[in-house]
């Protein structure tokens, strides 16, 4: 089954205390992305990859690292988590850019409570 | 600064009836506009798109309208079934070489039996 998996679906942390949540995809897609959903503003992209070894900075960037060294996995960083990086967390890829960018598969997502 | 308002954050219909979810921007180099559906405990899923160069788009019950002119996007759901009860969000797509993905705030639709 086609499908993008996240580990963990929750989790609840304490400030300061480094975490990594998994990402992978089982399509073959080039595109990944990282989004946070926060009430009242919609899904903003964290970060993106656009194949291996290639990231950039999305939106809302700070605090966060990632890494794409494998087409399949782009894994998200919180090297010192604080409680504003409380929020739900969407991993997505997609086949590549241009209009294939269009139909990105999403996560199931990522609870994440920093404490 | 928001590029993407959903003015509605919730909206309720009755089973059968017109569901109209309805987005707003400000930048004219979008060139790519979506829907996309989220279930509680889900991730989006892709509904429904439409290029700039077109104001219309049909996919069984839902259809999309663009008005370039107004800046403004909707999403009609005829006829509205329970089973649309979830959140909407309208994404576009910024034409430059990043092709990012900027969504809206979303739309709790409602569909009531």
């Amino acid at each position: 089954e086609a499908q993008v998996t996240q580990n963990p679906r929750y989790l609840i942390t304490v400030t300061g205390k480094k975490l990594t949540v998994t990402c992978s995809q089982n399509m073959n897609h080039e595109y990944m992305s990282w989004y946070r959903q926060d009430p009242g503003l919609g899904l903003r992209q964290i970060y993106y990859s656009m194949n291996v070894e290639v990231t950039d900075k999305g939106d809302v960037p700070e605090g966060y690292k990632v890494s794409r060294k494998e087409k399949r996995n782009f894994p998200l960083i919180l090297e010192s988590p604080s409680p504003n990086q409380t929020s739900l967390y969407f991993c997505a890829s997609s086949l590549g850019g241009g209009r294939s960018y269009n139909e990105q598969f999403f996560g199931p997502g990522t609870r994440l409570t920093v404490l | 600064d928001q590029q993407v308002k959903q003015n509605s954050p919730s909206l309720s219909v009755q089973e059968g009836r017109i569901s109209i979810l309805n987005c707003d921007y400000t930048n004219s180099m979008f060139d790519y506009f979506l829907w996309y559906k989220k279930y509680p405990a889900e991730g989006p899923t892709f509904l429904i798109s439409i290029s700039s160069i077109k104001d219309k788009n049909e996919d069984g019950r839902f259809t999309v309208f663009l008005n370039k002119s107004a800046k403004h996007l909707s999403l009609h759901i005829v006829p509205s079934q329970p089973g649309d009860s979830a959140v909407y969000f309208c994404a576009l797509i910024d034409g430059g070489a990043t092709n990012k993905l900027i969504f809206g705030t979303g739309t709790l639709l409602a569909v009531q039996p």
